[in-house]
């Protein structure tokens, strides 16, 4: 079935350097993605989404790209702090009732 | 966080017994959901709701029921436990299709129960 998924299980990251935390989805009819960040005990937090309909949205510190012809999403922190260590998942959907499929993670761990 | 609390946070239980558990929120969202989340698996989704009275399955369903009788509560119930349901389950809301178009999840905060 259709799936999405994550190239890296782990990033290690020096503090004030940018992350590139990438996500291949393979549902070419997936019109929304959802990045979440989770820290241990938490539920996970959303962080930024983008529509089919852009390639690239930014927030504060982040930016998500996204890339149809090769159904490659990322995201990018700047100056990566100790206090985005987590793990991050993407999230497709591709249906009209909202339901999203979700990646299994990518642990991102900030070094001093 | 999105005004949504799960209860319990924390839960023992023994194989065969019955548990619910239940997710409130404070947004008047029209969607929610319950996932899964262990190990290796990631997040699944177990059941949602489109509305009051309104509910599906979803692809983990199998051991669980759910009711949805106001707005703000969705209640997701393991009729007999057994210990492969040892998981943290989260709830979500969505205000959903705003716009036509899907609407954001956020996430309660979680709810870690073990099945001995």
């Amino acid at each position: 079935g259709e799936s999405v998924g994550l190239h890296l299980p782990t990033l290690s990251v020096q503090e004030g350097d940018n992350s590139i935390i990438n996500c291949a989805y393979s549902n070419s009819a997936s019109d929304y993605f959802i990045w979440y960040k989770q820290e241990s005990g938490k539920g996970p937090q959303f962080i930024i989404d983008i529509r089919s309909n852009m390639d690239k949205r930014q927030g504060q510190r982040v930016t998500v790209l996204l890339n149809k012809t090769v159904k490659h999403l990322s995201l990018q922190i700047a100056a990566t702090q100790p206090g985005d260590s987590a793990v991050y998942f993407c999230a497709e959907n591709a249906d009209s009732w909202g339901k999203l499929q979700f990646g299994a993670g990518t642990q991102v761990v900030v070094t001093p | 966080d999105a005004g949504i609390t799960q209860s319990p946070r924390h839960k023992v239980t023994e194989t065969g017994t019955p548990v619910t558990l239940r997710c409130h929120q404070t947004e008047n969202h029209r969607y929610m959901y319950w996932y899964r989340q262990d190990p290796g698996h990631g997040l699944r989704l177990i059941h949602y709701s489109y509305g009051v009275k309104d509910t599906d399955k979803g692809e983990v369903s199998d051991g669980y029921s759910v009711s949805r009788s106001k707005t703000e509560d969705f209640l997701l119930t393991l009729e007999s436990a057994t210990s492969s349901q040892t998981s943290v389950y989260f709830c979500a809301i969505s205000g959903g299709l705003a716009g036509g178009r899907t609407d954001t999840q956020y996430f309660g905060p979680g709810t870690r129960l073990t099945v001995l």
